[in-house]
């Protein structure tokens, strides 16, 4: 069974300063993970996916394996992040998404 | 190319109608997957379709159905419906029928049932 945990409804934080969105999954396969943003007004769209190991928008993340995590971070925030985040696992036709962290940068 | 085209974007209907949804993937694409996503969730897989056939179906009842046609546009059927099935129906496309590369979503139908 795929099941993709986000323990955080809510997170806000300042200007400059660093986040870290946390991700927990659940697979037995190998796993494709994403993450996807929803920008307010806006369609959710894929942000990064782990296989292509690079930073979007400063953001950056790295799976474990052993711990069954994929966090994401960014070192300084902007207000510009403010936004919905899903964690996504891919799977043989479906993705399984968590239950999004709703981020909030402020000045 | 527009992306993800769903229709209507808004929609209210009553408990025990039918209802139907509607996506037209980007130019190309050959998979595309429904979505329901209630309030403060993240979305749920329904269907996905690949090549105009069924290749995978959430736990969803059989009031739900869809369909690809030849052009890869699809329907999202719902009948029977109830209260709880008030959601943002996702459609989202993507070039394989194995997940692991980018979905591309719509803006989404919201159906309201009364």
């Amino acid at each position: 069974a795929q099941r993709v945990t986000q323990p955080e409804k809510l997170l806000s934080v300042f200007k400059g300063a660093p986040v870290e969105l946390k991700c927990n999954y659940s697979y037995s396969g190998s796993p494709e993970l994403f993450w996807y943003v929803q920008y307010s007004r806006q369609r959710l769209q894929l942000l990064l996916r782990h296989i292509s190991r690079e930073s979007i928008k400063g953001f950056t993340a790295d799976l474990n394996k052993g711990e069954t995590s994929f966090h994401l971070k960014k070192p300084f925030a902007q207000e510009e992040d403010s936004a919905m985040y899903y964690c996504a696992l891919g799977g043989d036709y479906k993705l399984s998404f968590g239950a999004g962290t709703t981020v909030t940068v402020r000045a | 190319d527009a992306g993800v085209t769903q229709s209507p974007t808004h929609l209210i209907k009553t408990r025990g109608q039918h209802v139907t949804l509607r996506c037209s993937p980007i130019s190309g694409h050959k998979s595309v997957s429904w979505y329901q996503q209630v309030l403060g969730q993240g979305p749920q897989f329904i269907f996905q379709y690949y090549e105009k056939e069924e290749r995978g179906r959430g736990n969803f009842p059989d009031r739900f159905s869809a369909r690809q046609f030849p052009n890869y546009s699809s329907e999202l059927n719902v009948n029977a419906l109830l209260l709880g099935d008030s959601a943002l129906y996702l459609c989202a496309s993507s070039w394989e029928r194995i997940m692991n590369t980018e979905a591309f979503f719509g803006q989404g139908t919201r159906l309201t049932v009364v």
